[in-house]
């Protein structure tokens, strides 16, 4: 157990509409990813915060969108959803980046999107 | 884009076998790190090598490092069925904007 919670863990929608995933990270952690995985794919890095702030952001789409809350759990908004829009959403997190050391990341179990 | 590639793609073998796979990089990192993604479940992290380390061990698990050549490998010795499962690296660029960016993966599959 990573200690990073997600939900919900499975969710089926339909094309057009919104949803929000949901993320706790780690107790003390600031850091918190938001990561794509379609089918037998690889990771890609949609946005990071810090501390409720954003850090930085990868490939994320513009019907996209996230935040991070004073208790730092996160949500990511996923708007007009489209068929390919299906994939794994992991959150993860991870300590203060400043410490000038190791960045480990903490994943959690992850969101099955399914858009039909 | 994706800075690491693994290689191979994927890999069969036999239970008790070795097994070795291969992450090359492209800009110089702080540090690089491996991570095991068993079928549809989250990613665990394995070990960590910092850029002026060239080799670290953890359990059945060692790492090397050879920034020279910006690659890495991860071996796995006496492999048991538990151990299949997808393969990241994940590198921590000098001139990152705080993120890790991570390869396509290597999918293990141990045989009994």
């Amino acid at each position: 157990d990573s200690g990073v919670t997600q939900t919900p863990k499975h969710l089926i929608t339909a094309t057009g509409q919104r949803v929000t995933l949901r993320c706790s990270p780690r107790s003390g952690d600031l850091s918190v990813y938001w990561y794509q995985q379609s089918l037998d794919q690889g990771l890609q890095f949609l946005i990071q915060y810090y501390n409720g702030e954003e850090r930085a952001k990868g490939n994320i789409l513009e019907r996209f969108s996230a935040q991070q809350f004073p208790d730092l759990h996160s949500e990511l908004n996923l708007s007009s959803l489209e068929l390919g829009d299906s994939a794994l959403y992991f959150c993860a997190s991870s300590g203060n980046r400043y410490s000038m050391g190791p960045d480990t990341q903490y994943f959690g179990p992850g969101t099955r999107l399914t858009v039909l | 884009s994706q800075q690491g590639e693994e290689d191979p793609q994927a890999l069969s073998i036999q239970e008790g076998e070795n097994a070795t796979m291969n992450c090359s990089y492209k800009t110089s990192i702080n540090n690089l790190q491996w991570y095991r993604q068993n079928s549809g479940r989250g990613l665990v992290h394995l070990i960590l090598i910092r850029s002026n380390e060239r080799e670290k061990h953890s359990g059945r698990l060692r790492v090397t490092l050879d920034t020279s050549k910006k690659s890495s490998s991860l071996l796995i010795t006496a492999s048991r069925a538990a151990d299949t499962a997808s393969y990241f690296c994940a590198t921590d660029p000098m001139d990152s904007n705080y993120q890790l960016i991570w390869g396509a993966g290597t999918k293990l599959i141990i045989k009994p």
